[in-house]
């Protein structure tokens, strides 16, 4: 089973409206951490935020937001009033346990219209 | 304070050849794993090595290989390659040994085109 899932290859917002990426994962280890990155066309994977499994709290940062529903095992990011740079990539990501590796999901090609 | 450097930035190579791409962490990060981009099978990890140790290896074949100095900093060889390697290649820098809490840093990445 695929541990990272993002259903949505493409997505267009309008610039300065909020859009909502999805991500579902899967995991049996207690103790895990999700992460979204964004990747513009030069290849750089940016980090934007993080959610603990054990947050009791929804991560932001700036502009954007995780919504982390652990029953129903999402972490979608919520970016806030869309500017024409946010344009890109974005990877849903997560860590199981005590390891380093990363389990990406396919990935989701945002791209903001003005 | 400076981010991750992958270097080179592009690479062109022969199919058969080989080649050794550098990853230079963040100051202070002991943590460096690698990891191969490719539109058909997208991020796929590689190894990931701590205090110049192997702690991780993915599905790979033995022609990729890697190791780590004692500054952290980090290379991994590709032997014998062949026209699917062509990907982008991709370094990340942690600072902690371990935990799902601690986020990674990338470099710009490597992009390899095999001919």
């Amino acid at each position: 089973a695929q541990k990272i899932t993002q259903t949505q290859p493409g997505m267009f917002v309008q610039e300065k409206e909020a859009v909502t990426l999805d991500c579902t994962y899967d995991t049996s280890d207690p103790s895990y951490g999700l992460f979204w990155y964004k990747q513009p066309s030069s290849g750089e994977m940016i980090f934007l935020i993080y959610q603990g499994s054990y947050d009791q709290q929804n991560a932001t940062e700036g502009r954007y937001s995780l919504n982390f529903q652990k029953a129903r095992k999402s972490a979608n990011l919520v970016i806030s009033a869309s500017q024409l740079g946010d344009s890109a990539m974005y990877f849903c990501a997560m860590r199981e346990g005590t390891g380093n590796q990363f389990y990406f999901g396919t990935g989701t090609s945002l791209t903001v219209i003005p | 304070k400076a981010g991750v450097t992958q270097t080179p930035r592009y690479l062109i190579k022969t199919r058969g050849q080989q080649v050794t791409l550098s990853c230079s962490p963040i100051s202070g990060h002991r943590s460096v794993s690698w990891y191969q981009q490719t539109p058909g099978q997208g991020l796929q990890f590689l190894f990931e090595y701590f205090s110049e140790t192997q702690r991780n290896k993915g599905n790979f074949p033995g022609r990729f290989s890697g190791r780590q100095f004692s500054n952290s900093r980090s290379e991994m060889n590709v032997s014998t390659l062949e026209l699917g390697d062509s990907a982008l290649y991709l370094c990340a820098s942690s600072h902690l040994g371990s935990g799902g809490w601690t986020e990674a840093f990338f470099g710009q990445g490597t992009r390899l085109t095999v001919v």
